[in-house]
């Protein structure tokens, strides 16, 4: 079966670093992304790992073990507007490479 | 930059009616992923295509069907609606099926 695990919520501070953690049993993998999601809005693409290590874009970054099947996104220098969900995505490898989602982790930014 | 275009951005129908969401991919991109949203839940992959051809079926029930157009556009047509059918129905395209998917705004229906 296909299991994608996030931690449902976390709070940080204003300023601080959080790291949102992934764990995922799936039958084919084809690379990991990371989503950012506000409420009632779209998912916007955040990162993508498909090889072993860390990649980082600006404030954010993300890593990847394919041998532990465990990702993290690494958010620094939080702003309010950080607050929202972050969705951990697998590609699946198939045909279409279709993306199986996490059930997202709620991320609150307090002052 | 253009990004994912769907129509309508709200939908409000009564229970066994029909309906109709378009998505507009992204220029040159031509893949289209659709996916339904619940509250509180995960996007869940309902059915892709690519060039024209469905590729690939998710957890999409039978009264819901879908094409991809000459244009690359696609529409997803639901018939027989339920209640658990109301969610946010996002459309994703891709340059290819290799490529990230990145998603337009959804069409939030409503089943009365």
């Amino acid at each position: 079966g296909q299991n994608i695990d996030q931690p449902t919520e976390m709070t940080a501070t204003e300023g601080a670093i959080v790291q949102i953690n992934c764990t995922y049993q799936t039958s084919g993998f084809n690379g990991l992304f990371w989503y950012q999601q506000h409420a009632g809005e779209a998912p916007t693409f955040l990162s993508y790992n498909v090889l072993d290590g860390l990649e980082e874009k600006g404030r954010f970054s993300s890593f990847l073990s394919r041998s532990k099947g465990y990702s993290y996104l690494l958010l620094k220098e939080l702003q309010m507007k950080d607050s929202a969900s972050y969705l951990c995505a697998v590609r699946d490898g198939g045909a279409t490479n279709k993306l199986i989602f996490g059930t997202g982790t709620l991320l609150a930014v307090q002052p | 930059a253009a990004g994912v275009i769907q129509s309508p951005r709200h939908l409000i129908k009564e229970k066994r009616e029909t309906a109709t969401l378009k998505c507009y991919p992204i220029p040159r991109h031509d893949t289209v992923y659709w996916y339904q949203q619940g509250p509180g839940q995960d996007p869940q992959f309902l059915i892709s295509f690519y060039e024209k051809m469905q590729s690939d079926k998710g957890s999409i029930p039978d009264r819901f069907s879908a094409q991809q157009f000459s244009d690359y556009h696609s529409e997803l047509n639901m018939s027989s609606l339920e209640l658990g059918d109301s969610a946010l129905y996002f459309c994703a395209s891709s340059l290819d099926v290799a490529d990230t998917q990145y998603f337009g705004p959804g069409t939030r229906l409503t089943v009365l």
